[in-house]
């Protein structure tokens, strides 16, 4: 499976943009990247998921490099409640993809 | 948005006594996992579960771990014998398939403390 690279924590102010990075480079051509959540040592929450294109839902965007050695988690207006560690995952097209490898992921402080 | 449910919330064991935790994943959902989460590290993938039988077991999941689902709606994880080492935040997730593009819905965690 590719491995990520995240930087270790990020500052947002409430309102603003949360611009979250995530380094893929190894991604091979089935692999996903997804990103979760877990906010204050509750379960992992899904935010979003793509494979080539840029994708948007409610929750936030993903913006994916036509290299897909990079992602990057937008979230277009952070609450307080965005205070989180984000997860950005790679999981493979087939086979037993329930097995999400955790890194350390990007702490998210959301700063009123 | 249905919800993956765990219960007890916190369980505390002495050492060498069997622990059982318990999940409801969510009704339609064929596809079932442990993960946990040790306090200051990462989540770890233990065991994944379909059509009654384990799928794929990490490292971690030794024989001191069972996993089953009795009755068509629990998913239970027991401990044996529990060590120390073995305190940690369960959680347990579930998805209807396991194609790629699926999300995993966790629970909310069992905190499990051995004495």
């Amino acid at each position: 499976d590719a491995k990520t690279t995240q930087p270790t924590s990020m500052d947002c102010a409430e309102g603003r943009a949360a611009n979250l990075p995530c380094n893929h480079s190894t991604i091979s051509g089935n692999e996903y990247v997804y990103w979760y959540r877990q906010i204050h040592s509750q379960g992992p929450q899904y935010i979003i998921h793509g494979l080539k294109n840029n994708e948007t839902n409610e929750m936030a965007s993903l913006i994916i490099t036509e290299d897909r050695k990079s992602s990057t988690l937008i979230l277009p207006h952070a609450t307080l409640r965005d205070t989180a560690v984000y997860y950005c995952i790679v999981r493979p097209g087939s086979g037993n993809t329930g097995k999400l490898i955790f890194g350390q992921g990007t702490t998210l402080q959301v700063k009123p | 948005e249905p919800e993956v449910t765990q219960t007890p919330s916190h369980q505390v064991t002495q050492m060498g006594q069997e622990v059982i935790l318990r999940c409801v994943p969510i009704s339609n959902h064929l596809y079932f996992y442990w993960y946990r989460q040790i306090l200051g590290q990462k989540v770890e993938f233990l065991v994944s579960f379909y059509n009654n039988e384990i799928s794929e077991k990490s490292e971690i999941f030794d024989d001191q771990f069972s996993v089953e689902r009795p009755d068509g709606s629990n998913f239970t994880l027991k401990i044996r014998s529990t060590k120390l080492e073995d305190s940690a935040m369960y959680f347990c997730a579930s998805t209807y398939t396991d194609r790629a593009k699926e999300k995993l819905f966790f629970g909310s965690g069992t905190q499990l403390s051995v004495l």
